[in-house]
């Protein structure tokens, strides 16, 4: 079964530049997930896609940050304008739902470094 | 305001000897939990999980206990191996499956 998948694993931009993320989940897992982590801390849950609907984006700073899933399956994740506190990994998840408890499946990430 | 703690940002264990994560949480409601481990330039992977129907589930080596009354769970290695060296991470499901995880504690397995 072939895992999460995510692009590019390493961006390097300048500030007020723009940059996006893309990710492919596990085939059939309607839940995906963007989380930021800043190193040294744990992974903040970004925004939460059901199918193509949001879930949960209360920690998104939407005045920089946008993210879409596009037919319930890929998702990108913008940045714009980029802010040298950006710097950190996006890692993207999924999970099926249906009201059950079960795990996340990471991708292996994207080290963003914003100089 | 961290709903999930981990308070020891690292911890050094001898091999064969047993590692304990810990991890505490503040909300009674929480249900399900999880353990995840990460290597470095790799995302996390699951580890082990556990239902608050239950105080213990163990898988192998790893053994995890909940004690839902002190809102505290922990993660048991027996024994410890050198692969055991990561950053294990504690997370919460909460509501409509949304993951919550804690800042991490990095394990070193000592030869």
């Amino acid at each position: 079964e072939a895992g999460v998948a995510q692009s590019p694993r390493y961006k390097i931009i300048e500030k007020r530049q723009s940059v996006a993320f893309w990710c492919n989940p596990i085939s059939g897992h309607a839940t995906l997930y963007w989380y930021q982590q800043i190193l040294g801390q744990g992974p903040k849950l970004l925004i939460q896609f059901q199918n193509n609907g949001v879930v949960d984006d209360s920690q998104l700073p939407k005045d920089r940050f946008s993210a879409e899933r596009l037919k319930g399956v890929d998702s990108t994740l913008k940045i714009q304008p980029a802010k040298l506190e950006d710097s950190a990994v996006y890692l993207c998840a999924s999970s099926l739902t249906g009201g059950l408890r079960t795990e996340a499946f990471f991708g292996q990430g994207t080290r963003l470094t914003v100089v | 305001d961290q709903q999930v703690k981990q308070n020891s940002p690292s911890l050094s264990v001898q091999e064969g000897r047993i590692s304990i994560l810990n991890c505490d949480y503040t909300n009674s409601m929480f249900d399900y939990f999880l353990w995840y481990k990460k290597y470095p330039a790799e995302g996390p992977t699951f580890l082990i999980s556990i239902s608050s129907i239950k105080d213990k589930n163990e898988d192998g080596r790893f053994t995890v206990f909940l004690n839902k009354s002190a809102k505290h769970l922990s993660l048991h290695i027996v024994p410890s191996q050198p692969g055991d060296s990561a950053v294990y991470f504690c997370a919460v499901i909460q509501g409509a499956q949304k993951l919550v995880f804690g800042q991490g504690t990095r394990l070193t397995i000592n030869p």
